[in-house]
């Protein structure tokens, strides 16, 4: 069964500074997406990585992919409060349909 | 519409009733995902259709759960004998299957399922 786990979990983290989060997949995939969640809100897509060594850039958001080491991370620079939300990684289940299994999230809270 | 659609947004209902969620995709998505979210929790998937099909339904956790899209757009998901523990949001996706289509999936906003 497909596992994917990322860390942290939670995340307080000052405005300015840099943090990266990770996630971790257990079986191979070449797809890849983050997802991020408002409290009350549904799921709105970040990025979408479909190979090795795939990165993609939105303002202070960048996400890599890693198939070999079947990892990919969430780089967040100069963080700002409109960033806090809870982020999802998920991975393609592989039975050709794009169905995905997700993460936990990680709960991201920046404060000034 | 523009967006999928999910209705109802909130169900309260007592243990043992049954309860009928809906989701209307966005048109011309021909893939279309049910999951489950628990507080705290990431969404758990339950069942994916191909047009009218159910391609994947692995995530079903029992028997009281059924789901169907007999015209291959509008899809219900259905429980039956309702538990406390399935209280939850229930979450409907939809995406574009083959060629260059990346496999996004796009989610409505939820309903809202409490057993009482």
């Amino acid at each position: 069964e497909l596992k994917v786990e990322q860390n942290p979990l939670f995340l307080s983290m000052q405005e300015g500074k840099n943090y990266t989060i990770y996630c971790n997949y257990s079986t191979t995939s070449d797809r890849l997406y983050w997802y991020r969640q408002d409290p009350g809100k549904s799921l709105e897509s970040l990025f979408v990585l479909l190979s090795n060594g795939a990165v993609k850039q939105e303002g202070r958001l960048m996400a890599s992919l890693d198939t070999k080491a079947r990892l990919s991370t969430l780089h967040i620079t100069a963080a700002v409060h409109d960033l806090s939300a809870t982020y999802f990684c998920a991975v393609d289940r592989g039975n050709s349909g794009y169905a995905l299994n997700f993460g936990k999230g990680t709960s991201l809270l920046v404060t000034p | 519409g523009a967006g999928v659609s999910q209705t109802p947004s909130n169900k309260v209902t007592e243990k043992g009733k049954y309860v009928e969620l809906r989701c209307d995709p966005i048109s011309g998505h021909t893939a279309l995902y049910w999951y489950r979210q628990s507080l705290g929790q990431g969404p758990e998937f339950l069942i994916y259709f191909q047009g009218t099909g159910a391609a994947d339904d692995s995530g079903l956790p029992n028997d009281r759960f059924f789901a169907v899209r007999p015209e291959g757009s509008v899809s219900t998901l259905k429980i039956q004998r309702t538990e406390r523990g399935d209280s939850a949001v229930y979450l409907c996706a939809s995406s574009l299957l083959g060629g260059v289509n990346t496999g996004e999936l796009f989610f409505g906003e939820g309903s809202r399922l409490t057993v009482l």
